[in-house]
């Protein structure tokens, strides 16, 4: 079965420094994996997915999360954080009838 | 361009009492689901449909019912709340692939 385990709960950091929010996954089929992201008091949107292709897939806002087959892991990373990009990030994996979340990681970016 | 609304935004409801959440997309999706979103435990999957006329549950499906009244509109219903129920509810659609848009979200108090 899929399943997805972010392995931080809380990540907080400060303006302009580099961010890595981390993501493994468990799957027996191929593997589609995303990164959404939820600002407060809003529904989730798509930050970035990987289908196929190259391993390393980017967004419009910065933020690269790379595909390691070998280490089941799909960890999303900013070489440079804003305070805009404080919210909570979740990563999920493709699974036959639905997408199965991780727990979420809160971004907390501070001044 | 509305994507996925839900209805209403804000719920109380008192231990016992039903009430039918609301969701309707303007995007031609074949899939919808309703998931719910508890702190530490990430989205967790109520119900889906795959497609007009069918419906199944997901992981957590008890004390809710669901009705796919047609291709647009996936409603939710609890039947008697309870307090385990409080929690922030959303809708989102999917043309029957991966690709999920969300709805804002229902908070739902139950006291």
């Amino acid at each position: 079965a899929q399943s997805v385990t972010q392995l931080d709960s809380q990540v907080p950091v400060f303006e302009e420094a580099p961010v890595e929010l981390r993501c493994n996954y468990s799957s027996s089929v191929s593997v589609y994996l995303f990164w959404y992201v939820q600002y407060p008091n809003q529904g989730l949107q798509l930050l970035l997915k990987y289908l196929s292709g190259s391993t390393l897939v980017e967004s419009i806002n910065g933020f690269e999360a790379e595909f390691n087959k070998s280490q089941t892991s799909f960890h999303l990373r900013k070489p440079s954080v804003h305070i805009s990009d404080t919210a909570e990030y979740f990563c999920a994996v493709s699974a036959p009838k639905d997408m199965r979340f991780g727990a979420g990681t809160r971004l907390t970016v501070k001044p | 361009n509305a994507g996925v609304t839900q209805t209403p935004k804000f719920q109380v409801l008192k231990t016992g009492q039903s009430m039918t959440l609301q969701c309707a997309q303007d995007m031609n999706h074949n899939s919808m689901y309703w998931y719910r979103q508890d702190p530490g435990m990430g989205l967790r999957l109520i119900y889906y449909s795959a497609s007009e006329g069918t419906t199944d549950k997901g992981e957590v499906p008890n004390g809710y019912n669901v009705s796919r009244l047609n291709k647009r509109e996936f409603s939710l219903r609890l039947e008697s709340a309870a307090p385990s129920q409080t929690s922030v509810y959303f809708c989102a659609s999917s043309p029957g692939g991966r690709l999920y848009t969300f709805g804002s979200g229902t908070r739902l108090t139950v006291v």
